[in-house]
């Protein structure tokens, strides 16, 4: 079955430290791995898709296909990066989505 | 970038009655338009595919009867909740797809909430 799975709710972390949302899935298929974002009364947003490699607000992440892993990283949290973070995979053209995890950056 | 709206942001209704929701890509033609239902501080879970001029596509457990999809334009698609109950409210959110191969990216409305009493 299709699932995708972010075993934490909620991540608190200060400001300038180093971040981690995992994010695990399961897929038969050849999977494309998303991460959106929905910041603080605002709509659900794409940050990242495992296809482009890029870098988006200084966050990265790499699909790792021996593990199932698509965990989303940042080097040095900044307060305008706490949102909610959840992570998804497209089987076709439907997206699965994670529980989402929520990201609080504290100064 | 791409926009999607919803219309209402909010709606309460009695049970009984049906209520209709907007989704509408409003810069780019959507092909392709999602229904999802989400709960308080729980995820995203899609109810139905809709393509342009075809019938909706109903994940399982999701009632078809109940939630009445219609996507007559590829600017617009409708959810209709039919004869709601208690159970129905939740947080209704649409996205729209262009159906582009090389770029399937979804774009999302502002959702709408539903209450009923």
């Amino acid at each position: 079955a299709q699932r995708v799975t972010q075993p934490e709710k909620l991540l608190s972390v200060f400001k300038g430290a180093p971040v981690e949302l995992k994010c695990n899935y399961s897929y038969s298929g050849s999977p494309e791995l998303f991460w959106y974002v929905q910041y603080s009364r605002q709509r659900l947003q794409l940050l990242l898709r495992h296809i482009s490699r890029e870098s988006i607000k200084g966050f990265t992440a790499d699909l790792n296909k021996g593990e199932t892993s698509f965990h989303l990283k940042k080097p040095f949290a900044q307060e305008e990066d706490s949102a909610m973070y959840y992570c998804a995979l497209t089987a076709g053209t439907a997206l699965i989505f994670g529980k989402g995890t929520t990201l609080s950056v504290s100064s | 970038g791409a926009v999607v709206s919803q219309h209402p942001s909010w709606v309460i209704c009695k049970s009984g009655t049906s209520v209709k929701i907007e989704c509408r890509s409003l810069d780019f033609q959507a092909t392709t338009m999602f229904w999802y239902r989400q709960f308080p501080k729980q995820s995203l879970m899609l109810m139905a595919t809709s393509n342009e001029g075809s019938k909706a596509t109903y994940e399982q457990g999701v009632e078809k009867d109940k939630f009445l999809i219609n996507h007559a334009s590829l600017t617009l698609s409708t959810l209709t909740v039919t004869s709601a109950h208690p159970e129905d409210s939740s947080f209704y959110i649409c996205s729209a797809s262009s159906g582009n191969p090389s770029n399937n990216e979804q774009f999302f409305g502002p959702g709408t909430r539903l209450t009923v009493l």
